[in-house]
């Protein structure tokens, strides 16, 4: 069973498009967790937040609480974006993070 | 520069054999985590580490060991009783359990 979801699994953008990536969860949480996996594998934190909104540049993720969901947007889309983003939830009962399967994006030029 | 260097790269094993994946990290970090990841699914923990000489089983222990005699370091050894090993690892850090978590850049396991 997997307490994350995320949608869709694959997306593929033209450049300059504006991107959502959506992640959707079933138990209470206390902090969730936007990463990027890039082609080679490795893992870079982009955001983690309890509420409200955080932007970096030209991404900008938000989480309703009430809703259990989060949206990551990525804004005026690059190739150099294309990578697969995951979604993972800290449960108020915890310490230890539940990973999505992650979205897919590739943008083309 | 400050991060976490896992290795080998690629790792092959034969059957029977157990085999140790490094994690080193220069962050500082107190808490330390081995995670699996295997097509279609999301990242899932194998054990972690608040301490140095304590470590927690994760969801999925069975057929791996881990030390924590240094701050610094977190090896995984993939044992033989893990029948199906071919995965790619990644380990992580953060500066306490349950904070943003930093990752290294993975071991490729496959079995011979």
């Amino acid at each position: 069973k997997n307490e994350v979801e995320q949608s869709p699994q694959n997306l593929t953008a033209q450049e300059g498009e504006f991107i959502t990536i959506n992640c959707s969860y079933s138990v209470g949480i206390s902090a969730l967790h936007w990463l990027q996996q890039h082609p080679g594998g490795g893992i870079v934190s982009l955001f983690m937040l309890s509420s409200g909104k955080k932007k970096h540049g030209r991404l900008i993720a938000t989480i309703n609480i009430q809703e259990k969901h989060s949206s990551l947007h990525i804004t005026a889309s690059h190739p150099r974006d294309s990578a697969v983003y995951i979604c993972a939830v800290r449960p108020n009962t915890g310490n230890q993070f539940y990973f999505g399967t992650g979205t897919s994006l590739t943008v083309i030029p | 520069d400050g991060g976490i260097t896992q290795s080998p790269k690629y790792l092959f094993r034969k059957e029977g054999q157990n085999v140790t994946l490094s994690c080193e990290q220069n962050l500082n970090h107190d808490a330390m985590y081995w995670y699996r990841q295997d097509p279609g699914q999301g990242l899932r923990l194998i054990y972690y580490s608040q301490i140095v000489n304590d470590f927690q089983k994760g969801d999925i222990a069975e057929g791996y060991s881990v030390s924590r005699e240094k701050k610094e370091s977190f090896p995984l050894t993939v044992t033989s009783a893990q029948k199906n090993p071919t995965a790619f690892y990644l380990c992580a850090s953060s500066s306490q359990e349950g904070g943003i978590q930093y990752f290294g850049a993975g071991t490729r396991l496959s079995v011979l």
